[in-house]
């Protein structure tokens, strides 16, 4: 079955830091991949997505995403983070060709400390 | 402001109560989603509907069913509440065809 791995639960930071949070996927065909955020006390948002095209994708506030084929990854980044950043990332596949049926990790929490 | 509306936000019932989650999007999207997330599992898909008048199950639909009323609104119904359905539950709206993007607030049921 297929399934989405974030394998850092939990992250804290200081302000400035970089930040960079894991999203491994199995499976083998053509995918679509999202990054979600919820902010404390908000509602889940669409941070980014990857269809095709450049493997880099550049999202909201200074997010960035990197899909590597080989390594069935596409991780989270962002040079610089600030206390606005606290909140969990949720990483997303979609199997492509119009289906509705994604998987989602499980998130990251995410506290940058001021 | 523009989004997706949940009611009720909290919701306690008994085993083998029923009741429906309402969900309700002023964005005029097609699709429209019904989400669970439990701890350590992420947001499961329960139902999903392409358009209005059209619903497919997800991945979690047992237990449950759904109504595209119209544009508008998409309700999720729990017949007989198990303990097993506790749980925070999202309907989400997009323009994009499967790409959930605006999502509500969230519900959060207690089934004892």
């Amino acid at each position: 079955a297929q399934s989405v791995s974030q394998h850092n639960h939990h992250v804290i930071l200081s302000e400035a830091a970089s930040l960079e949070l894991g999203c491994n996927y199995s499976y083998g065909g053509t995918v679509n991949l999202f990054w979600y955020v919820q902010y404390p006390g908000q509602h889940l948002q669409l941070l980014l997505k990857y269809f095709s095209g450049d493997p880099l994708v550049k999202g909201i506030k200074g997010f960035e995403a990197e899909f590597i084929k080989s390594k069935f990854s596409f991780n989270l980044r962002k040079p610089s983070v600030q206390w606005s950043d606290t909140a969990e990332y949720f990483c997303a596949v979609n199997q492509g060709g119009g289906t509705y049926k994604y998987i989602f990790g499980t998130g990251t929490r995410l506290k940058v400390l001021a | 402001n523009a989004g997706v509306t949940q009611t009720p936000k909290f919701q306690v019932l008994k085993t083998g109560q029923s009741m429906t989650l309402q969900c309700a999007q002023d964005m005029n999207h097609n699709s429209m989603y019904w989400y669970r997330q439990d701890p350590g599992m992420g947001l499961r898909l329960i139902y999903y509907s392409a358009s209005e008048g059209t619903t497919d199950k997800g991945e979690v639909p047992n237990g449950y069913n759904v109504s595209r009323l119209n544009k508008r609104e998409f309700s999720l119904r729990l017949e007989s509440a198990a303990p097993s359905q506790t749980s925070v539950y999202f309907c989400a709206s997009s323009e994009e065809a499967g790409i959930p993007q605006h999502f509500g607030d969230g519900t959060r049921l207690s089934i004892l």
